[in-house]
């Protein structure tokens, strides 16, 4: 089983700062099936990244996705208000197909 | 509009059973594979199951194999997930998704509201 390990946990950013997560896989990963899901209290995961750098319908550019192999990584370039979230990236290209822990990502 | 709708969540005494439905609307159900993806209170997600577009071939992760049961009718557009011999480890909002599979990758898009599954005496 691919374990996928985000940091930090918990993110304290002010709106306007630049966001950058980290998800790290015990072994390599095809960035073809590392994805970010975005999910706010009381709702669903949302599709964010798909593809590791493919950004999601809906979502506009200061989020952005990138790596390879076992680091990839989830850049919010200014955080807008409604960012403030909790974000999970998923590797869909191993059984058993996993998540993260997620960051959350809050108002400093 | 591309929607999942779950529902059959409820409190079921440890040992019980419970049927979840998820019905889909907006997009060609029977092309899709679908899932259930399970979230314990404050925690993390966890994929539970996928089943491939005609039912012959399903997946589940360790946890539930030989308690759970995925299965879909593609003429109601539902997706179901059977749980037998529940656990207090098995609370959780479980979600359906819809597991798209193409050339530029894999991921779950769409996802339903989730239905909230409570294990407890």
């Amino acid at each position: 089983e691919i374990v996928l390990t985000q940091s930090p946990g918990t993110l304290s950013l002010s709106p306007g700062e630049r966001a950058t997560l980290s998800c790290r896989a015990s072994q390599s990963v095809s960035s073809t099936y590392l994805d970010w899901y975005q999910q706010k209290p009381g709702q669903a995961p949302r599709l964010l990244i798909y593809g590791a750098s493919n950004r999601a319908a809906g979502f506009p550019d200061r989020f952005s996705g990138s790596g390879s192999g076992t680091d990839f990584t989830l850049t919010i370039s200014r955080l807008e208000p409604e960012d403030f979230a909790v974000y999970y990236c998923q590797q869909y290209g191993s059984s058993p197909l996993t998540f993260g822990g997620g960051t959350r990502v809050e108002i400093k | 509009e591309v929607q999942l709708v779950e529902s059959g969540g409820g409190l079921v005494q440890p040992g019980g059973s419970l049927r979840l439905s998820c019905v889909a609307s907006g997009f060609t159900f029977s092309s899709y594979w679908m899932s259930w993806v399970r979230q314990a209170p404050g925690k993390g997600l966890e994929w539970v199951a996928s089943i491939k577009q005609d039912g012959s071939e399903k997946h589940y992760v360790d946890s539930v194999k030989g308690r759970f049961t995925i299965s879909r009718d593609n003429a109601q557009n539902s997706l179901y997930l059977q749980m037998n011999s529940l656990r207090a480890e098995d609370t959780a909002v479980y979600y359906c998704a819809t597991s798209v599979d193409t050339a530029m990758g894999r991921w779950f898009d769409p996802w339903g509201q989730g239905t909230l599954v409570t294990v407890s005496s």
